[in-house]
C-alpha cells in the first residue's frame, strides 16, 4: 500500500522569504501523480501544483516550485516569496496511474501548517 | 463555470441517527469521490463514484453508503452516527475515472459533521 508522510507538523516563514515544506511517499508503482493541495481556514482544499512521475522536470506554478526525486521518493514544494495569504494547511497526496483497481483515490499525508509572518 | 458544490455546510446530529451529505461535480466531470477529514488530519478515502458505479471504497464500515445520480450528483449516506464519525467531508470531482486523460480532483467547501 502506498504511504505519504509529511514531517514538518508546523513550519513559519518570514513575508517575502522562501520556505520549503517536505514529502516523501512509498510506493512500488512506477506511474503516478503527485499533488500539494493547499487548506486554508475556508476549510476548501485548492490545488496548487501536480507533477506527473514519468516527467523529470520539476512542476512550477508562479511561485510555487516541487523539487521531485523520483528514487528518493520526495517531493517537496518550495514556495518563494511568500505572502500573508499563503498561510494554510499544506497536504501531499499521491495518485496512482493505474485505474483498473480502485485506485482512483488520493493519498494524503497529515499536513503541514504554514504561517508567514508580516 | 460552479465549481464543486456540498451541502450542508454544517450539521449536528444525535449518536444513532442518519445523515445525508450531498455533492454536485463541477460541469463536465463524471467521478466524484468522497473523503473523512478528521480534525488534524489528511483526508481519509471513503468512496469513488464514476458513471453511477462504485469503482472504489475506502477501509470504512458499512454504515457508510453512496450513491452516483444520472445528473453525476452524489450522495453520501451514514448510519447509526458514533461521536468518531465527527469530522469534516469532503467531495471531489474528476473529469473522469482515467487519470490519464485527467489526474486533478477538485474539491468542494465539505460538511462539517458534529455527532453529539
Amino acid at each position: 500500500a502506498q504511504t505519504v508522510t509529511q514531517s514538518q507538523p508546523e513550519m513559519s516563514v518570514q513575508e517575502a522569504e522562501t520556505v520549503t515544506l517536505s514529502c516523501t511517499y512509498d510506493t512500488s508503482e512506477s506511474d503516478y501523480y503527485l499533488f500539494w493541495y493547499k487548506q486554508p481556514p475556508s476549510r476548501q482544499m485548492i490545488l496548487v501544483i501536480r507533477q506527473e512521475a514519468y516527467k523529470q522536470q520539476n512542476a512550477t506554478e508562479n511561485r510555487f516550485s516541487v523539487n521531485f526525486q523520483k528514487a528518493a521518493k520526495s517531493f517537496s514544494l518550495k514556495i518563494s516569496d511568500s505572502q500573508l495569504g499563503d498561510a494554510a494547511m499544506y497536504f501531499c497526496a499521491y495518485r496512482s496511474d493505474d485505474y483498473g483497481g480502485s485506485q482512483g483515490n488520493l493519498i494524503f499525508g497529515k499536513g503541514t501548517k504554514l504561517s508567514v509572518k508580516p | 463555470d460552479a465549481g464543486v458544490t456540498q451541502s450542508p455546510t454544517h450539521l449536528i446530529k444525535t449518536r444513532g441517527q442518519q445523515v445525508t451529505l450531498r455533492c454536485s461535480p463541477i460541469s463536465g466531470h463524471k467521478s466524484v469521490s468522497w473523503y473523512q477529514q478528521v480534525l488534524g488530519q489528511g483526508p481519509q478515502f471513503i468512496f469513488q463514484y464514476y458513471e453511477k458505479e462504485e469503482r472504489g471504497r475506502g477501509n470504512f464500515p458499512d454504515r457508510f453508503s453512496a450513491r452516483q445520480f444520472p445528473n453525476y450528483s452524489s450522495e453520501l449516506n451514514v448510519n447509526a452516527l458514533l461521536l468518531g464519525d465527527s469530522a469534516l467531508y469532503l467531495c471531489a470531482s474528476s473529469l473522469t475515472f482515467n487519470p490519464g486523460q485527467g489526474p486533478e480532483a477538485f474539491f468542494g467547501q465539505g460538511t462539517r459533521l458534529t455527532v453529539v
